[in-house]
């Protein structure tokens, strides 16, 4: 079954920029969407297609994906950007849906 | 305003069996695909079951396969989630999601969870 591969934690001081990156074999032919969970809290869609981002979502947020690798981008951190990160694709060849394993951003 | 309510979760012992349900309002609730994710304790997310607007199309996890029935009512806005032959590890927070419309949607609305602890 397809695998989306994530780093378990990522770190970045406030006001600099963060990069998650989400690996698979070929993802940039599919379409990935990214999702943030802060503690104890539901996850939210913040990246849906790639690069669309939802109407109430900072356009510090954006997303891209070519490659073997995906990427949400997350401009002019702020400590309320301190959460888990998941990305997300559908694999048409088993038909399940398939999250990577999460990042733990922390606002240094 | 979408709003997604999940319910039905409780302790259950191994080999029981647990009925979820999810309310969902907003956008027409028949046009929308609706999801089960599920996210154990200090996990990730894991995603469950999902069912097209119609209960057209419907697929599973291979992790609860033969074990999990999902079906929904579009006359009560209604999702559920039929849980049998019941593990330690679908002990979980069992979120409802609902799906964007398009081609392999994203889910853009989940509510907060109902948790299901298997326990003897």
């Amino acid at each position: 079954s397809y695998v989306l591969t994530q780093p378990p934690s990522v770190s970045v001081a406030p006001g600099q920029t963060a990069r998650i990156p989400c690996g698979g074999n070929n993802v940039g032919s599919r379409s990935v969407h990214w999702y943030q969970q802060q503690p104890g809290r539901a996850p939210i869609l913040v990246i849906y297609y790639d690069d669309g981002r939802p109407s109430d979502i900072p356009e510090r947020f954006s997303g891209s994906n070519s490659g073997n690798t995906a990427t949400l981008t997350i401009s002019r951190v702020e400590a309320g950007d301190e959460a888990d990160y998941y990305c997300q694709v559908w694999d048409s060849s088993s038909e399940q849906w398939v999250f990577g394993g999460g990042t733990k951003l922390t606002v240094l | 305003e979408v709003e997604v309510v999940e319910s039905g979760g409780g302790l259950v012992k191994p080999g029981g069996s647990l009925r979820l349900s999810c309310a969902a309002s907003g956008r027409t609730f028949s046009s929308s695909s609706m999801h089960w994710v599920r996210q154990a304790p200090g996990k990730g997310l894991e995603w469950v079951s999902s069912i097209s607007g119609g209960s057209t199309y419907i697929y599973y996890a291979d992790s609860v396969k033969g074990r999990f029935t999902i079906s929904r009512d579009n006359a009560k806005n209604s999702l559920y989630l039929q849980m049998n032959s019941l593990r330690a590890e679908d002990t979980a927070l069992y979120y409802c999601a609902r799906g964007n419309l398009g081609e392999s949607p994203s889910f853009d609305h989940w509510g907060q969870g109902t948790l299901v602890t298997v326990s003897s």
